[in-house]
């Protein structure tokens, strides 16, 4: 099946520092990808939409210059999350769909982010 | 605005026994339903969409409109169903939107 690679899968970073988030599909091209946060024991909760070559679509309440989105290739999206403070710790998923036509999505393991 | 609904966080039955899982929908257009599974301590994967009609691993779900449902069940319940299982909504905007998810425990 599909692969979707998140990079890191774990990141530590100080409060006021940016992170660098990386989802690659390996196996295929992707002309979408999602990016969703999860909070404990709670739902996935779709931040954008990633779209290559184009500017991401946001959802309502995401700050856009806080979560920057680029999905320069058909393959990688990157989720930067910009002066980082204790509140955007959480679970990041992306997401890539293979075939337009289809409602599959190939989830990547994710990225557990903890700003001190 | 779309919505999904899962109102069971947590639903444990006994092995051999029929489960199901609970997914209501709020959507103005015609949706797309899927259920999504995610296995202890792997990525979540596609179980089934409503569109295919499918039985997957003895699971179904119909999509009732007029109850705006999309429940998933199984007649009997197997201890390797465990998992945490996810109701999703598919949007014209090609955005994919999830309930909360329901945790099955499968007891021996």
């Amino acid at each position: 099946g599909a692969v979707v690679s998140q990079h890191p899968s774990r990141v530590i970073c100080k409060s006021g520092t940016s992170v660098k988030i990386e989802c690659r599909s390996l196996d295929f091209q992707a002309t979408t990808m999602f990016w969703y946060r999860q909070f404990p024991k709670q739902s996935l909760m779709l931040m954008a939409t990633s779209n290559e070559g184009s500017k991401a679509t946001y959802e309502q309440g995401v700050e856009k210059d806080k979560f920057l989105i680029n999905h320069a290739s058909l393959t990688l999206s990157t989720l930067t999350v910009t002066s980082a403070h204790p509140e955007d710790s959480s679970f990041y998923i992306c997401s890539a769909r293979m075939d337009p036509n289809t409602g599959e999505l190939f989830f990547g393991e994710g990225s557990r982010l903890t700003v001190l | 605005a779309q919505r999904v609904t899962q109102p069971e966080k947590l639903l444990s039955v006994f092995k051999g026994a029929p489960v199901e899982l609970k997914c209501n929908y709020s959507y103005s257009g015609s949706p797309e339903l899927f259920w999504y599974v995610q296995y202890s301590r792997q990525r979540l994967q596609l179980l089934l969409r409503h569109i295919s009609r499918e039985s997957i691993k003895g699971f179904t779900a119909d999509l009732n409109k007029g109850e705006t449902s999309f429940h998933l069940k199984k007649p009997f319940a197997q201890e390797e169903d465990s998992a945490m299982y996810y109701c999703a909504l598919r949007g014209s905007g090609n955005q994919f939107y999830f309930g909360t998810g329901t945790s099955l425990t499968v007891i021996p």
